[in-house]
């Protein structure tokens, strides 16, 4: 069964340094998700992406987090300047094209992020 | 802001016994799914409910959609340890492309 990929499974960076998380969503979704969760507590709708735009962010999804498909297959999340409190698991999820609330979103495992 | 509260948190039942396991909200959502979150992992999708008054059944898992759409739940008969996990529940309250808005999830351990 196809499947959402993510790499790596676990980041560390210093505080400050830019991050990049990578996603190979499932081949024929066009509709692409990040979500995190920090340690303990729910997921967090971070921001959605289709037609190589944003759909909607968050409030969490600030000036220092950006998205981008860079070509047919990758989708990124970029965190310029991180800092402490961005560690957490973060999610890729994809679904196909379709009555938005009858697709199912598919996620990755996930990359644990540590900022130390 | 729309908000989904899972009962109970956690729930620790033997082999054999029969749950439920609640996701409230004071919204309507158009739609709402349950997924399954092992450690480590992400969560995996095990059914999604859209008619108000709605119910799915997966082997020994009961979903029901309330008629207002505000609220589920998910009934396991006969509860085996494979079924240890974190069940979450997410709805879709619409939006350009819709997101999905989580509950805190429950945790359920089954001990044989």
């Amino acid at each position: 069964e196809p499947e959402v990929t993510q790499t790596p499974s676990h980041q560390v960076t210093q505080m400050g340094q830019e991050v990049i998380l990578r996603c190979v969503p499932i081949s024929n979704h066009l509709y692409f998700y990040w979500y995190r969760q920090i340690l303990g507590q729910k997921v967090e709708f971070l921001v959605s992406f289709y037609n190589n735009e944003i759909s909607e962010k968050s409030e969490i999804f600030d000036d220092q987090f950006s998205v981008e498909r860079p070509d047919g297959s990758n989708f990124t999340l970029k965190i310029r300047s991180t800092k402490l409190e961005d560690s957490a698991m973060y999610f890729c999820a994809s679904r196909s094209q379709g009555r938005g609330s009858n697709q199912p979103q598919h996620f990755g495992d996930g990359t644990r992020l540590s900022i130390l | 802001t729309q908000l989904l509260e899972q009962s109970p948190q956690f729930l620790s039942i033997q082999e054999g016994e029969n749950l439920t396991v609640y996701c409230n909200s004071s919204s309507v959502f158009s739609s709402l799914q349950w997924y399954r979150q092992e450690p480590g992992e992400g969560p995996v999708l095990l059914v999604t409910v859209v008619t108000g008054g709605e119910v799915k059944k997966l082997k020994r898992l009961t979903f029901q959609f309330g008629d207002a759409r505000k609220d589920s739940s998910l009934h396991i008969t006969a509860a085996q340890p494979g079924d240890t996990g974190l069940y979450l529940c997410a709805g879709w309250y619409g939006g350009s492309q819709g997101n999905l808005i989580f509950g805190k999830g429950t945790k359920l351990s089954v001990k044989p």
